[in-house]
């Protein structure tokens, strides 16, 4: 079945730019997705269609990919953006959604 | 404003059915997918499955298949994740979500608040 692979955890401290990366192999033909997940609540789309930012979330956050890897980027990390983000997109054939496993961004 | 509001936690035990449900309002129900993802205790999203209220039309994660039974009523605008027997393994937060357009790729814009479920005997 179908992977998209992120790192457990990254760290920064307030103020830096904090780089989360999310690889799969169909990645080069489908769209990537973002979600931030603060403790407790609800999941919050960031980045959609692989770089586009939903009205009101703020322009510190975008999305880029290069070959089989998306890449969420922080600029300019602050603390309220300490949460777990989630990347999302569908397998080569265009049947199946996956999430991948999800990183806890830690800023301090 | 778009909202989708779910059903209220549940404890069951192992082997009871349970439906939970996931409420919209402020579009219209029809030109939208919903989504049902879970997430167990401390672990990541799992994407369960994908219904299109316009024509009931179903997509089940593999590891899902047969598991659960997603369905809506579009009387209510209301769509629906069930279980005919429990397991402890079900133990997790539900989410349901809606695709912002009419295409079954499309990002998850809007989500509900969550569903707990606990199943222990």
């Amino acid at each position: 079945s179908y992977e998209l692979t992120q790192p457990p955890s990254v760290s920064v401290s307030p103020g830096q730019t904090a780089r989360i990366t999310c690889s799969g192999d169909a990645l080069p033909r489908k769209y990537a997705y973002w979600y931030q997940q603060k403790s407790g609540q609800a999941p919050v789309l960031v980045i959609y269609e692989d770089n586009k930012r939903p009205s009101g979330i703020p322009e510190r956050f975008s999305g880029s990919t290069s070959g089989t890897m998306a890449t969420l980027t922080i600029s300019g990390a602050q603390v309220e953006d300490e949460a777990d983000y989630h990347c999302d997109s569908t397998d080569a054939s265009g049947t199946h959604r996956v999430f991948g496993g999800g990183t806890k961004l830690t800023v301090l | 404003e778009v909202q989708l509001v779910q059903s209220g936690a549940e404890l069951k035990e192992p082997g009871e059915s349970l439906k939970i449900s996931c409420q919209v309002s402020g579009y219209i129900f029809t030109n939208s997918w919903i989504v049902w993802v879970r997430q167990r205790p401390g672990k990541g999203l799992e994407w369960m499955g994908i219904i299109y209220p316009g024509d009931s039309e179903t997509r089940y994660s593999p590891s899902f298949q047969g598991q659960v039974t997603i369905s809506v009523d579009k009387s209510i605008s209301t769509a629906y994740l069930q279980w005919s027997s429990l397991k402890a393994s079900d133990t997790a937060t539900y989410y349901c979500a809606r695709t912002y357009s009419a295409a079954v790729g499309d990002s998850y814009d809007v989500w509900g608040q969550g569903t707990r479920v606990t199943v222990s005997s």
